[in-house]
């Protein structure tokens, strides 16, 4: 089973629409989460990290539910620069290994 | 400020050759990770160092992948007799500190051919 599991999308909603991606994760003691944004050729960089009590960092919000072992990643107003690619990741809990999820495709269309 | 770099930022080679990866990280950043993409998939983790140490080789797929970091600072990925499976983006990047909090940057990645 694979560490950190997404659903690889592609995911296309019209612009302003809400859209919603989420992750699960196999390793109970997972201790920090973050999400990533990936434009295409490029370098991978943070969005935000994951936090216990849910987070939100204006039009994006985040949420953890260790019972179920997921995480989500909810997207509001979509613009046209939201098309990218989102990467769940997960720290395991010994240490530094971070584990990325696949990737979920998101196009914003016009 | 300056980000990580790395390069060369494309590398085509034939198969059987040796080569070598190179990553600067960002200034006072104690840790440094290299992963690897291969088109379609997600980061695999290879290594990552603490200072010049490497806690972590798990992720090294095969005695043919090195690597060093010398003065807590710029980093060479080795892969020896490369294979046409070595094909794949090699993406570094740095922390600031060791704690699996701490926020990653990656460079813009080497795009590694084998021909």
């Amino acid at each position: 089973r694979k560490e950190v599991e997404q659903d690889p999308g592609p995911f296309n909603v019209p612009e302003g629409a809400t859209v919603a991606f989420n992750c699960t994760y196999s390793n109970s003691a997972s201790q920090s989460f973050f999400w990533y944004r990936q434009d295409c050729r490029k370098e991978p960089k943070l969005l935000m990290s994951v936090y216990s009590s849910g987070n939100e960092d204006g039009r994006f919000t985040a949420q953890l539910n260790r019972a179920s072992q997921y995480i989500s990643l909810l997207i509001r107003d979509s613009k046209l620069s939201d098309s990218a690619t989102y990467l769940c990741v997960v720290n395991a809990n010994t240490g530094n290994q971070f584990y990325f999820g696949t990737g979920t495709s998101l196009t914003v269309i016009p | 400020g300056a980000g990580v770099s790395q390069s060369p930022s494309n590398k085509v080679t034939e198969k059987g050759k040796d080569v070598e990866l190179r990553c600067d990280p960002i200034s006072g950043h104690t840790a440094l990770y290299w992963y690897r993409q291969s088109l379609g998939q997600g980061l695999e983790f290879l290594i990552y160092f603490q200072g010049n140490s490497a806690p972590d080789k798990s992720g090294l797929p095969s005695d043919r992948f090195s690597a060093e970091r010398t003065g807590g600072s710029v980093s060479t990925l080795t892969i020896q007799r490369t294979q046409q499976e070595d094909s794949a983006v090699y993406l570094c990047a740095s922390s600031l500190g060791p704690h699996y909090t701490d926020t990653q940057y990656f460079g813009p990645g080497t795009r590694l051919t084998v021909l």
